[in-house]
């Protein structure tokens, strides 16, 4: 079965702080991309960092980094110094090719807290 | 300017009503998505179009119907609506090959009372 797996339902972090959120995922599949979605309290889904699984190095987007450790089928994600727009809900999520298209399969999320 | 649009934003309605919800993208995507939302926060994918093509269906109760009446619009309708479909849904779409971001309308929470 392909699940996504978010351990921490919950983190917090102080402000200018750097925190680190886990995920781990079963798959079978050798082709397939990774993504985290940040979910404010507004609800939009905003893609925040995404990885393709043949590329061996980890993407960075600005404060925001991923460790891509593919034999450990894990995929953290680093917020570097935290700030207060980065309080919301964090999803991981892998996309696998099913039935000719691609589906998404999310994680249960981790609400992150970020302290002043 | 708005990429994927959902109308409405809030719904509030009876149980045993029947319902719709509007998504449209303007971007030109090829692929379109509905997702739930319960009120644990977990997503899951229902329904996926593509140009007009039902092409997956998650085990999702019959009383919800998706209509793709072109590839720039997937609607979904509820009947009979239970407690239970109190949830958001999110419409998504996707490019086609090649692409792998999804873009995400705003949501729509929907309350059956």
């Amino acid at each position: 079965a392909q699940t996504v797996t978010q351990s921490q339902p919950e983190m917090s972090v102080q402000e200018a702080e750097t925190v680190t959120l886990s995920c781990t995922y079963d798959t079978s599949e050798s082709d397939y991309y990774l993504f985290w979605y940040k979910q404010p309290p507004s609800r939009q889904m905003i893609l925040v960092i995404r990885q393709e699984a043949y590329k061996q190095q980890n993407a960075t987007e600005n404060r925001f980094s991923v460790n891509f450790q593919k034999a450990a089928k894990s995929f953290s994600l680093k917020i570097s110094d935290s700030q207060l727009g980065d309080a919301a809900m964090y999803f991981c999520a892998y996309m696998v090719p099913t039935s000719g298209t691609y589906k998404y399969i999310f994680g249960t999320g981790t609400r992150l807290k970020v302290l002043a | 300017d708005t990429a994927v649009s959902q109308t409405p934003k809030y719904l509030v309605t009876q149980m045993g009503n029947d319902k719709s919800i509007k998504c449209e993208q303007n971007l030109g995507h090829d692929t379109m998505y509905w997702y739930k939302q319960d009120s644990k926060k977990f997503l899951k994918i229902m329904f996926s179009y593509n140009n007009k093509e039902l092409i997956i269906n998650e085990t999702v109760p019959n009383r919800f119907s998706p209509k793709s009446p072109d590839k720039a619009h997937l609607n979904l309708h509820i009947n009979s609506l239970e407690l239970g479909d109190s949830a958001v849904y999110f419409c998504a779409s996707r490019p086609g090959y090649g692409s792998y971001e999804q873009f995400f309308g705003p949501g729509t929470r929907l309350t059956v009372l």
